[in-house]
């Protein structure tokens, strides 16, 4: 089945202890994205990838690194996670970034920072 | 600086009734636009994007969208809402995807 996973699903931390969250697709898609939804605030894009080794920011990458060593792999890293990070996280990907081509997400992963 | 507007938090709508999802956008070039779906406690599900072509764009689940150029609008619309059809939705733009700010989806039995 095509999809995009991300781990964990849920996750409570504290302030300043490193956290991965990771994301695989099983698509073989080029394009992967990290986004942070808010209420309010609909969802904002934190990083962006085009292929293996390429990454750049979107619009909020403050505070948040990320990886992409394997296509199908998109770890968002938070080196010292703030309370402002407490969000729901999703993972996309697609085959590319032409033409509309159609992104499709994970399933959230939801992160409280105290 | 390219953006989209959904003008309205919560549409509440009867079962069998039509349903409207607004949407505004501005963006420079030709649009790409999209309609996500967020149900609880679960992911965004595609329902159909507009490219090119014909204004009326089918998706699933009987949703439609009409793009208006003139108005820089692309509303969902389905003629006959269901209490399943409750959900957050989300307009987009361009293929990076710039989301609204979500419209919550009330239909009522």
């Amino acid at each position: 089945e095509a999809q995009v996973t991300q781990n964990p699903r849920y996750l409570i931390t504290v302030t300043g202890k490193k956290l991965t969250v990771t994301c695989s697709q099983n698509m073989n898609h080029e394009y992967m994205s990290w986004y942070r939804q808010d209420p309010g605030l609909g969802l904002r894009q934190i990083y962006y990838s085009m292929n293996v080794e390429v990454t750049d920011k979107g619009d909020v990458p403050e505070g948040y690194k990320v990886s992409r060593k394997e296509k199908r792999n998109f770890p968002l890293i938070l080196e010292s996670p703030s309370p402002n990070q407490t969000s729901l996280y999703f993972c996309a990907s697609s085959l590319g970034l032409s033409l509309g081509d159609t992104q499709y997400f994970g399933p959230g992963t939801r992160l409280t920072v105290l | 600086a390219q953006s989209v507007a959904q003008p309205e938090d919560q549409v509440n709508v009867a079962e069998g009734n039509p349903l409207t999802v607004k949407c505004t956008y501005s963006v420079s070039g030709n649009p790409y636009l999209f309609w996500y779906v967020q149900y609880p406690n679960r992911g965004l599900q595609f329902l159909l994007k507009y490219i090119t072509g014909d204004n009326l764009v089918k998706g699933s689940y009987g949703f439609e969208a009409e793009f208006n150029k003139s108005q820089t609008s692309f509303h969902l619309k389905k003629p006959s809402a269901l209490v399943s059809d409750s959900a957050l939705y989300f307009c987009a733009v361009t293929d990076k995807l710039i989301f609204g700010t979500g419209t919550r989806l009330q239909v009522f039995p």
